[in-house]
């Protein structure tokens, strides 16, 4: 099983800064089969990146994603209001188990 | 739009049985893959279990080997988790989740089991 460890466990910053979220697997992610969701208190996850890099529909560009192999990161170029949450990576690989990291909550400084 | 409804949710004694259901609406259902995906209190997401578009081929978590059951109706667009010898660690909200898939090569499928639809949830909890 592969073991997704994201940190740090909480980042504090304020709204137009710079957020950079790391996620690091115990081997290797196949074809870089990594996701990054976005919860909100209270609602359900909404994905955010695939495929490592790949914005999925309606994502604004704030957001990027990047890595390879063993280590990921998710960045969001200028915090908004709304981007204050918990992320969540995921590893997709070829065969399961099909696991997430722990989470990062972004909160207001 | 892609709406999916969760229901079947509620408070059960430890070693009782739930089923879950998922209606699907705003898409092919049987072209996707679809996955169950549990919240315990105050904790992170965990993968619990998926299926592919048949239903033919099935995928579980190893805590919910031979305790869970994921299954689907595609006549009637919805997705199933039976649930049997519940534990009071299966406590969650329990979301389910489409996931992507495209062809290549000779008309083959290949599907991706990232989530990128979610229902709202439906809440399990297991007294002991």
């Amino acid at each position: 099983e592969i073991v997704l460890t994201q940190s740090p466990g909480t980042l504090s910053l304020s709204p137009g800064e710079r957020a950079t979220l790391s996620c690091r697997a115990s081997q290797s992610v196949s074809s870089n089969y990594l996701a990054w969701y976005q919860q909100k208190p209270g609602q359900a996850p909404r994905l955010l990146i695939y495929g490592a890099s790949n914005r999925a529909t309606g994502i604004p560009d704030r957001f990027s994603g990047s890595g390879s192999g063993t280590d990921f990161s998710l960045t969001i170029s200028r915090l908004e209001p709304e981007d204050f949450a918990v992320y969540y990576c995921h590893q997709y690989g070829i065969s399961p188990p099909f696991t997430f990291g722990g989470g990062t909550k972004v909160e207001i400084k | 739009e892609v709406q999916l409804l969760e229901s079947g949710g509620g408070l059960v004694q430890s070693g009782g049985s739930l089923r879950l259901s998922c209606a699907a609406s705003g898409l092919t259902f049987s072209s996707y893959a679809m996955s169950w995906v549990r919240q315990a209190p105050g904790k992170g997401l965990e993968w619990v279990s998926s299926l592919t578009g048949s239903g033919g081929t099935t995928y579980y978590t190893d805590s919910v080997k031979g305790r869970f059951t994921i299954s689907r109706d595609n006549s009637k667009n919805t997705l199933y988790l039976q649930m049997n010898s519940l534990r009071a660690e299966d406590t969650a909200i329990y979301y389910c989740a489409k996931s992507p898939f495209e062809y290549y090569g000779s008309g083959r499928k290949l599907y991706y089991y990232y989530m990128d639809v979610w229902g709202k949830g439906t809440t399990v909890t297991v007294s002991s």
